[in-house]
């Protein structure tokens, strides 16, 4: 069975600060994906990472695949107060009926100060 | 082109009513998964639909829930006989194709949800 899991759950931030977000998967995975949540509303689709090695970037965001180390990261570079709300990643299922599947880590609530 | 569609957004139940979500996907979509997401918490995949054929379920609750997903309208998913544990946040997610192919053809994308109180 596919397990994700984030770290840190919490993460609290200052402006103009860098960090990263972890996302370790269990087993093998064809795709990975990161969405961003804020209160009360969707899921929006940041980044999908679908081989070994892919490294995508948009603004301040950069998401990168390690498949070997079934690793996931999302860095954030000099944070600032808009990128606060939570991040999950997902990983997809591979192969058998249930192909394209999510199953989603627990999420990570990022919060940045002034 | 207009996303994927939910309604209602918001529902409000009492103990032992019926439920009824509705999720429209996006046009040329014939993949559809629900997914729950209990306060603070991740979204838990419940089951996956193509159109008049439920391929797997293994995410939903034994009793109480189903889904459908008929050759017209939208896909629905009832819950009957609501208890205070299913006030959660429902999402609906469709998909253009699914396969072995590694493109992002097999994206899914996500509804606005609807949210599910039961008094």
């Amino acid at each position: 069975e596919l397990k994700v899991e984030q770290n840190p759950l919490f993460l609290s931030m200052q402006e103009g600060k860098n960090y990263t977000i972890y996302c370790n998967y269990s087993t093998t995975s064809d795709r990975l994906y990161w969405y961003r949540q804020d209160p009360g509303k969707s899921l929006e689709s940041l980044f999908v990472l679908l081989s070994n090695g892919a490294v995508k970037q948009e603004g301040r965001l950069m998401a990168s695949l390690d498949t070997k180390a079934r690793l996931s990261t999302l860095h954030i570079t000099a944070a600032v107060h808009d990128l606060s709300a939570t991040y999950f990643c997902a990983a997809c299922n591979a192969g058998g009926t249930s192909y394209g599947k999510l199953t989603f880590g627990q999420g990570t609530i990022l919060t940045v100060h002034p | 082109n207009a996303g994927v569609m939910q309604n209602p957004r918001h529902l409000v139940r009492r103990r032992g009513q019926e439920a009824r979500l509705r999720c429209s996907p996006m046009k040329g979509h014939s993949h559809v998964y629900w997914y729950r997401q209990l306060p603070e918490e991740g979204l838990k995949f419940m089951v996956y639909l193509q159109k008049e054929n439920i391929i797997d379920e293994s995410g939903m609750p034994k009793e109480r829930f189903s889904a459908e997903f008929p050759k017209e309208g939208p896909s629905i998913l009832r819950i009957q006989q609501v208890v205070r544990g299913d006030s959660a946040a429902y999402f609906c997610a469709s998909s253009l194709r699914i396969g072995r192919i590694r493109s992002s053809y097999n994206e899914q994308f996500f509804g606005p949800g609807t949210r599910l109180t039961v008094l």
